[in-house]
Protein backbone atom coordinates (compact mmCIF):
# COMPACT_ATOMS: atom_id res chain seq x y z
CA UNK A 1 0.00 0.00 0.00
CA UNK A 2 1.16 3.58 -0.28
CA UNK A 3 1.99 5.68 2.43
CA UNK A 4 3.43 9.12 3.13
CA UNK A 5 4.64 10.28 6.52
CA UNK A 6 5.07 13.51 7.32
CA UNK A 7 6.48 13.12 11.01
CA UNK A 8 6.85 16.83 11.65
CA UNK A 9 3.16 18.19 12.59
CA UNK A 10 4.10 21.71 12.98
CA UNK A 11 7.19 23.64 13.06
CA UNK A 12 8.33 26.59 14.33
CA UNK A 13 11.29 29.01 13.31
CA UNK A 14 12.64 32.33 12.96
CA UNK A 15 13.06 34.53 9.94
CA UNK A 16 16.46 33.57 7.93
CA UNK A 17 16.88 29.95 9.59
CA UNK A 18 16.83 27.22 7.36
CA UNK A 19 13.78 24.38 8.11
CA UNK A 20 13.99 21.02 6.56
CA UNK A 21 10.73 19.27 6.06
CA UNK A 22 10.64 15.40 6.38
CA UNK A 23 8.99 13.14 3.53
CA UNK A 24 8.97 9.54 4.03
CA UNK A 25 7.10 7.42 1.65
CA UNK A 26 6.45 3.64 0.97
CA UNK A 27 5.51 1.87 -2.54
CA UNK A 28 6.22 -1.22 -3.95
CA UNK A 29 5.97 0.65 -7.71
CA UNK A 30 8.84 1.26 -9.61
CA UNK A 31 7.58 4.06 -11.34
CA UNK A 32 5.87 6.72 -9.64
CA UNK A 33 6.02 10.52 -8.96
CA UNK A 34 6.58 12.77 -5.55
CA UNK A 35 5.38 16.10 -4.98
CA UNK A 36 5.30 18.87 -2.40
CA UNK A 37 2.41 21.16 -2.02
CA UNK A 38 2.69 24.43 -0.06
CA UNK A 39 -1.25 25.54 1.27
CA UNK A 40 -1.22 28.82 2.75
CA UNK A 41 -4.73 30.40 4.67
CA UNK A 42 -6.82 30.66 1.42
CA UNK A 43 -6.56 26.94 0.86
CA UNK A 44 -5.44 26.83 -2.52
CA UNK A 45 -2.61 24.32 -2.95
CA UNK A 46 0.41 25.75 -4.85
CA UNK A 47 2.71 23.43 -6.87
CA UNK A 48 6.40 23.40 -5.73
CA UNK A 49 8.18 20.30 -7.37
CA UNK A 50 7.25 16.83 -9.14
CA UNK A 51 10.13 14.10 -9.06
CA UNK A 52 9.68 10.79 -11.06
CA UNK A 53 11.04 7.41 -9.57
CA UNK A 54 14.01 7.53 -11.72
CA UNK A 55 15.65 11.00 -10.90
CA UNK A 56 17.01 10.85 -7.61
CA UNK A 57 19.04 13.80 -8.72
CA UNK A 58 18.50 16.99 -5.72
CA UNK A 59 17.32 20.30 -7.17
CA UNK A 60 17.64 23.86 -5.96
CA UNK A 61 15.27 27.09 -6.70
CA UNK A 62 15.83 30.08 -5.20
CA UNK A 63 15.71 29.49 -1.31
CA UNK A 64 13.96 26.12 -2.25
CA UNK A 65 15.96 22.60 -2.27
CA UNK A 66 14.37 19.03 -2.21
CA UNK A 67 16.54 15.76 -1.23
CA UNK A 68 15.33 13.11 -2.75
CA UNK A 69 17.17 9.57 -1.51
CA UNK A 70 15.73 6.17 -3.22
CA UNK A 71 17.47 4.27 -0.49
CA UNK A 72 15.67 5.53 2.21
CA UNK A 73 12.36 6.14 0.62
CA UNK A 74 12.85 10.13 1.62
CA UNK A 75 12.02 13.18 -0.45
CA UNK A 76 12.61 15.89 1.84
CA UNK A 77 12.70 19.79 1.23
CA UNK A 78 14.47 21.83 2.77
CA UNK A 79 14.19 26.21 2.71
CA UNK A 80 16.66 28.51 3.13
CA UNK A 81 16.88 31.79 5.32
CA UNK A 82 13.49 31.38 5.85
CA UNK A 83 10.93 34.03 5.34
CA UNK A 84 7.25 35.24 6.70
CA UNK A 85 5.59 34.56 3.48
CA UNK A 86 7.08 30.90 3.93
CA UNK A 87 4.44 30.47 6.83
CA UNK A 88 1.78 27.55 5.15
CA UNK A 89 1.06 24.30 5.72
CA UNK A 90 3.47 22.02 3.41
CA UNK A 91 2.00 18.98 1.76
CA UNK A 92 4.27 15.71 0.18
CA UNK A 93 2.58 13.42 -1.63
CA UNK A 94 2.98 10.47 -3.66
CA UNK A 95 1.52 9.22 -6.46
CA UNK A 96 1.96 6.29 -9.12
CA UNK A 97 2.18 5.93 -12.92
CA UNK A 98 -0.03 3.72 -14.74
CA UNK A 99 -1.69 3.28 -17.78
CA UNK A 100 0.14 6.44 -19.51
CA UNK A 101 -1.21 8.28 -17.44
CA UNK A 102 -0.96 9.78 -13.39
CA UNK A 103 -2.73 7.96 -10.54
CA UNK A 104 -4.20 10.00 -7.89
CA UNK A 105 -2.13 11.95 -5.05
CA UNK A 106 -1.70 9.94 -1.86
CA UNK A 107 -0.78 13.07 0.54
CA UNK A 108 1.00 13.35 3.78
CA UNK A 109 -0.68 14.97 6.89
CA UNK A 110 1.04 18.19 6.08
CA UNK A 111 3.49 20.41 8.05
CA UNK A 112 2.29 23.50 9.42
CA UNK A 113 5.50 25.76 8.96
CA UNK A 114 5.16 29.46 11.22
CA UNK A 115 8.04 31.98 10.69
CA UNK A 116 8.20 34.45 13.26
CA UNK A 117 9.61 37.86 12.27
CA UNK B 1 -0.18 26.52 -17.99
CA UNK B 2 -3.01 24.01 -17.73
CA UNK B 3 -5.68 25.48 -15.67
CA UNK B 4 -8.35 23.73 -13.57
CA UNK B 5 -10.99 26.28 -12.33
CA UNK B 6 -14.31 25.28 -9.57
CA UNK B 7 -17.49 27.04 -8.88
CA UNK B 8 -18.47 28.02 -6.50
CA UNK B 9 -15.52 28.87 -4.70
CA UNK B 10 -17.46 29.20 -1.45
CA UNK B 11 -21.01 28.18 -0.60
CA UNK B 12 -22.75 28.24 2.68
CA UNK B 13 -26.04 26.02 2.72
CA UNK B 14 -29.22 24.66 4.71
CA UNK B 15 -28.83 21.52 6.10
CA UNK B 16 -30.97 19.04 4.22
CA UNK B 17 -30.46 20.69 0.72
CA UNK B 18 -28.38 19.93 -1.89
CA UNK B 19 -25.23 22.00 -3.46
CA UNK B 20 -23.54 21.29 -6.52
CA UNK B 21 -19.43 21.99 -7.29
CA UNK B 22 -18.54 21.83 -10.75
CA UNK B 23 -15.02 21.42 -11.76
CA UNK B 24 -13.85 22.55 -14.62
CA UNK B 25 -10.06 21.71 -17.25
CA UNK B 26 -10.14 24.87 -18.96
CA UNK B 27 -7.61 24.13 -21.52
CA UNK B 28 -6.99 20.94 -21.76
CA UNK B 29 -9.16 17.47 -21.76
CA UNK B 30 -9.67 14.96 -18.90
CA UNK B 31 -10.79 11.83 -18.79
CA UNK B 32 -9.90 11.51 -15.33
CA UNK B 33 -10.61 13.73 -12.62
CA UNK B 34 -9.87 13.04 -8.98
CA UNK B 35 -12.31 14.70 -5.71
CA UNK B 36 -10.56 15.21 -2.35
CA UNK B 37 -12.24 16.68 0.65
CA UNK B 38 -9.85 18.27 3.14
CA UNK B 39 -11.23 18.74 6.52
CA UNK B 40 -10.58 21.42 9.02
CA UNK B 41 -6.50 20.91 9.95
CA UNK B 42 -6.54 17.74 8.14
CA UNK B 43 -5.02 16.40 5.14
CA UNK B 44 -6.54 15.97 1.65
CA UNK B 45 -8.42 12.73 1.21
CA UNK B 46 -9.41 10.95 -1.83
CA UNK B 47 -12.92 10.89 -2.37
CA UNK B 48 -13.86 9.38 -5.71
CA UNK B 49 -12.29 9.46 -9.21
CA UNK B 50 -14.49 10.84 -12.04
CA UNK B 51 -14.11 9.04 -15.46
CA UNK B 52 -15.44 10.61 -18.40
CA UNK B 53 -18.52 8.58 -19.63
CA UNK B 54 -18.58 6.10 -17.05
CA UNK B 55 -19.29 5.79 -13.39
CA UNK B 56 -16.84 7.18 -10.91
CA UNK B 57 -14.89 5.26 -8.65
CA UNK B 58 -15.82 6.00 -4.76
CA UNK B 59 -13.06 5.41 -2.06
CA UNK B 60 -13.89 3.08 0.52
CA UNK B 61 -16.13 4.79 3.31
CA UNK B 62 -17.72 7.29 1.16
CA UNK B 63 -21.16 7.19 0.42
CA UNK B 64 -21.70 6.95 -3.35
CA UNK B 65 -25.69 7.66 -3.04
CA UNK B 66 -24.58 10.95 -0.92
CA UNK B 67 -22.01 12.47 -3.06
CA UNK B 68 -22.72 11.91 -6.81
CA UNK B 69 -20.55 12.69 -9.37
CA UNK B 70 -21.44 13.16 -12.87
CA UNK B 71 -18.17 13.44 -15.39
CA UNK B 72 -20.54 14.12 -18.59
CA UNK B 73 -17.77 15.72 -20.54
CA UNK B 74 -14.16 16.18 -21.10
CA UNK B 75 -13.82 19.31 -19.72
CA UNK B 76 -16.45 19.22 -16.52
CA UNK B 77 -17.08 17.34 -13.71
CA UNK B 78 -19.47 17.76 -10.86
CA UNK B 79 -19.71 16.87 -7.36
CA UNK B 80 -23.51 16.75 -6.05
CA UNK B 81 -23.71 16.80 -2.05
CA UNK B 82 -27.24 15.67 -1.55
CA UNK B 83 -29.12 16.65 1.52
CA UNK B 84 -26.09 18.33 2.78
CA UNK B 85 -25.74 17.89 6.88
CA UNK B 86 -23.51 19.93 8.98
CA UNK B 87 -20.67 16.84 8.67
CA UNK B 88 -20.13 17.65 5.35
CA UNK B 89 -18.58 20.71 6.15
CA UNK B 90 -15.42 20.81 4.34
CA UNK B 91 -12.70 22.16 1.51
CA UNK B 92 -13.50 20.14 -1.61
CA UNK B 93 -10.62 20.25 -4.18
CA UNK B 94 -10.49 18.18 -7.54
CA UNK B 95 -7.70 17.57 -9.65
CA UNK B 96 -6.97 16.84 -13.03
CA UNK B 97 -4.16 14.60 -14.78
CA UNK B 98 -2.58 15.30 -18.10
CA UNK B 99 0.25 14.89 -20.22
CA UNK B 100 2.59 16.76 -22.75
CA UNK B 101 5.13 15.31 -24.79
CA UNK B 102 7.05 14.21 -21.83
CA UNK B 103 5.92 15.36 -18.24
CA UNK B 104 2.81 14.34 -16.72
CA UNK B 105 1.03 17.01 -14.90
CA UNK B 106 -1.36 17.19 -12.06
CA UNK B 107 -3.40 20.10 -11.85
CA UNK B 108 -5.45 21.20 -9.32
CA UNK B 109 -8.74 23.69 -8.45
CA UNK B 110 -8.66 26.37 -5.96
CA UNK B 111 -11.19 24.62 -4.02
CA UNK B 112 -14.74 24.95 -2.87
CA UNK B 113 -15.42 25.60 0.78
CA UNK B 114 -18.78 24.28 2.08
CA UNK B 115 -20.42 25.22 4.98
CA UNK B 116 -23.52 23.79 5.64
CA UNK B 117 -25.86 24.98 8.87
Amino acid sequence: AQKVTQAQTEISVVEKEDVTLDCVYETRDTTYYLFWYKQPPSGELVFLIRRNSFDEQNEISGRYSWNFQKSTSSFNFTITASQVVDSAVYFCALSEAYGGSQGNLIFGKGTKLSVKP
Amino acid sequence: GAVVSQHPSWVICKSGTSVKIECRSLDFQATTMFWYRQFPKQSLMLMATSNEGSKATYEQGVEKDKFLINHASLTLSTLTVTSAHPEDSSFYICSAPTRDRVLYEQYFGPGTRLTVT
